[in-house]
């Protein structure tokens, strides 16, 4: 499981609430990302994460923000969500192998609802 | 714009009935691609890297194969426990990965 865990792993919200969700890695990886997955969509870059404070977007990014106040956890959060974000958010962290291009090992997954 | 299509988007096989998963990409400068597999309820579980055409990989019942424009994913002789949703991922290098949509494979006795 790449030493990933996400919480939480359910929520239901109401629009124009705010929403963090958490993942967590135990293996001190320098680069962590937020993925969400949607029918008749792959899955989608929301944010990146390339050291402490160091981020970056990704290719839907509109309406989420991250932080990364320490290596092991990245959040991610919906300033007010919107039915548009019910969706399922994955975090993933990347192999180590040391060649120039490496996959990606996913966590568990949040479903969020936002009603 | 990197762009991935995966066919077909559902199958259904009977058991020990072989078949394959297409994966057709437009990636500038081609530097890997990746299949995963999903159940459902789950974040997507690694099965290959493919660097350069011609290049295969197997595991089990899983044979996975590169050319310039396409990957496909072999299943020979599968098994119920094969039943998900087998999504590939090219990548031009760095961070971006473009997944495909996916198949979703259905197995029956």
């Amino acid at each position: 499981d790449a030493g990933i865990t996400q919480s939480p792993r359910h929520k239901v919200t109401e629009t124009g609430t705010p929403v963090t969700l958490r993942c967590h890695q135990t293996e001190n990886h320098r680069y962590m990302y937020w993925y969400r997955q949607d029918p008749g969509h792959g899955l989608r870059l929301i944010h990146y994460s390339y050291g402490v404070k160091d981020t970056d977007k990704g290719e839907v990014s509109d309406g989420y923000s991250v932080s990364r106040s320490k290596t092991e956890d990245f959040l991610l959060t919906l300033e007010s969500a919107t039915s548009s974000q019910t969706s399922v958010y994955f975090c993933a962290v990347p192999e180590v192998s040391g060649r120039a291009v490496e996959t990606q090992y996913f966590g568990p997954g949040t479903r969020l609802l936002v009603l | 714009e990197d762009q991935v299509t995966q066919s077909p988007e559902a199958l259904r096989l009977q058991e020990g009935e072989s078949s394959s998963l297409n994966c057709s990409y437009t990636v500038s400068g081609l530097r890997g691609l990746f299949w995963y597999r999903q159940d459902p309820g789950k974040g997507p579980e690694f099965l290959f890297t493919l660097y350069s055409a011609g290049e295969e990989k197997e595991k089990e019942r899983l044979k996975a194969t590169l050319t310039k424009k396409e990957s496909f994913l072999h299943i020979t002789a599968p098994k119920p426990e094969d039943s998900a949703t087998y999504l590939c991922a090219p990548t031009g290098g760095g961070n971006k990965l473009t997944f495909g949509t996916g198949t979703q494979l259905k197995v029956e006795l």
